[in-house]
């Protein structure tokens, strides 16, 4: 069983809508999370870290769930800048371990 | 500040080559990753260090891939003899402490022909 799960997409939205992704975990003693984004041929870049309480960065809004083992991203009002790679991240002390991606794209 | 360096950031090679992938950290991280990341298996990490020393290579997938850091400012990654299946964008990442952020470099895109 692979240490991260995602659904890799691709999700394809139209400007303005919300889209969510949800990641998996398999570790229980996992202690940090992220969501990073990679653009095509670039390198992946930390869009957020995921607290226990939920936070909120502007459009984007991670969320964590112990119980359940899981992780997600919500972003409210696409834009077109939002297509990327958006790549799970979970560190389980001194490793980290990365989902697979999943592909977003909004179109016009 | 300039963030996490690689060098080459294009490399093509006949199959047989030595490759060597030199990666130089975030002044003051302590943590260094290598990953290599294609189109079917994602971001694999193949070993990462703490402080210059090896501290997980079970990500390395065979002999022929060997990394080094000499000093806390560089490190290199080493494929010899390479093969086409090695071709692959191969990235350095960096941190402070292990469990924060990771900052990645540009990558490496490696084509072993």
């Amino acid at each position: 069983r692979k240490e991260v799960e995602q659904d890799p997409g691709p999700f394809n939205v139209p400007e303005g809508a919300t889209v969510a992704f949800n990641c998996t975990y398999s570790n229980s003693a996992s202690q940090s999370f992220f969501w990073y984004r990679q653009d095509c041929r670039k390198e992946p870049k930390l869009l957020m870290s995921v607290y226990s309480s939920g936070n909120e960065d502007g459009r984007f809004t991670a969320q964590l769930n112990r119980a359940s083992q899981y992780i997600s991203l919500l972003i409210r009002d696409s834009k077109l800048s939002d297509s990327a790679t958006y790549l799970c991240v979970v560190n389980t002390g001194n490793q980290f371990y990365f989902g697979t991606g999943t592909s977003l794209t909004v179109i016009p | 500040d300039a963030g996490v360096i690689q060098s080459p950031r294009h490399e093509v090679t006949e199959m047989g080559q030595e490759v060597t992938l030199r990666c130089k950290p975030i002044s003051g991280h302590d943590y260094l990753f290598w990953y290599r990341q294609t189109m079917m298996r994602g971001l694999e990490l193949l070993i990462y260090f703490n402080n210059n020393v090896p501290i997980d290579d079970s990500g390395m997938p065979e002999d022929r891939f060997s990394a080094k850091m000499p000093n806390a400012s560089f490190s290199t990654l080493k494929i010899q003899p390479s093969e086409p299946r090695d071709s692959a964008v191969y990235f350095c990442a960096s941190t402070y402490g292990g469990a924060d952020t990771q900052y990645f470099g540009p990558g490496t895109r490696l084509t072993v022909l």
